[in-house]
């Protein structure tokens, strides 16, 4: 079974803070990618990442950055938190050489930012 | 520009009713479409895919249909249980190369 584990379940951070949501996968897989789960808004996408040390927008980056450093993980870094980032946050990986194929979802990190 | 709806944000059913979660998608040129299943305080799981070379699809109590010719993709559970309560997502391929497209959800609840 394909296994997505991400560092936090819950986390909560003050106004300002620099935030690392860390993302493990374990099948191998090409691509990886963060979204954000926000009531009435559905699955947005922050960035993905086709290959190791490559990057690429999605629709709403601003805010944010990312690194892939090791194929395995990928990581989503806040700058400077702020509030209306507080949201779930969900990484997930798919196989093949296209990022449309079949993603695999963590359990997600419910960020609260004060 | 693209995007993939849900036709009903909510739908509640009697167990062992067969519940049908429909989705409208826009792009034409999509190629590939899933159905993802949320429960509470999880991430979304994979339940079924289909190729637009298929109309139907069937696994285990679930069937996905679909119609190209009005873009339009459906989740059929048949004998709905409890453990079934979740929100639906379908999603997309978007134009070639990029990621997929969700839809916004839809909420089933199953009442006994």
């Amino acid at each position: 079974d394909v296994k997505v584990t991400q560092s936090s379940r819950y986390l909560v951070k003050r106004t300002g803070e620099k935030v690392f949501l860390e993302c493990v996968q374990d099948m191998d897989h090409e691509n990886m990618f963060w979204y954000r789960q926000d009531p009435g808004l559905g699955l947005r996408l922050i960035y993905f990442s086709y290959d190791v040390k490559m990057k690429e927008k999605g629709d709403i980056p601003e805010g944010y950055s990312v690194s892939r450093e090791k194929k395995e993980r990928f990581s989503l870094i806040l700058e400077s938190a702020s509030t209306n980032q507080t949201s779930m946050y969900l990484c997930a990986s798919s196989p093949g050489t296209r990022g449309t194929d079949t993603q695999y979802f963590g359990p997600g990190t419910r960020l609260t930012v004060l | 520009g693209e995007s993939v709806g849900l036709h009903l944000p909510t739908l509640s059913v009697q167990e062992g009713d067969n519940s049908i979660i429909n989705c409208a998608y826009s792009n034409s040129a999509s190629d590939y479409f899933i159905w993802y299943k949320q429960e509470s305080g999880k991430g979304p799981q994979f339940i079924i895919d289909i190729r637009s070379n298929m109309d139907k699809r069937q696994g285990q109590r679930v069937t996905v249909l679909l119609n190209k010719t009005v873009k339009h993709l459906s989740l059929q559970i048949a004998a709905t249980q409890p453990g079934d309560s979740a929100v639906y997502f379908c999603a997309e391929t978007g134009q070639a190369g990029t990621a997929l497209i969700f839809g916004k959800g839809t909420t089933l609840s199953v009442s006994s």
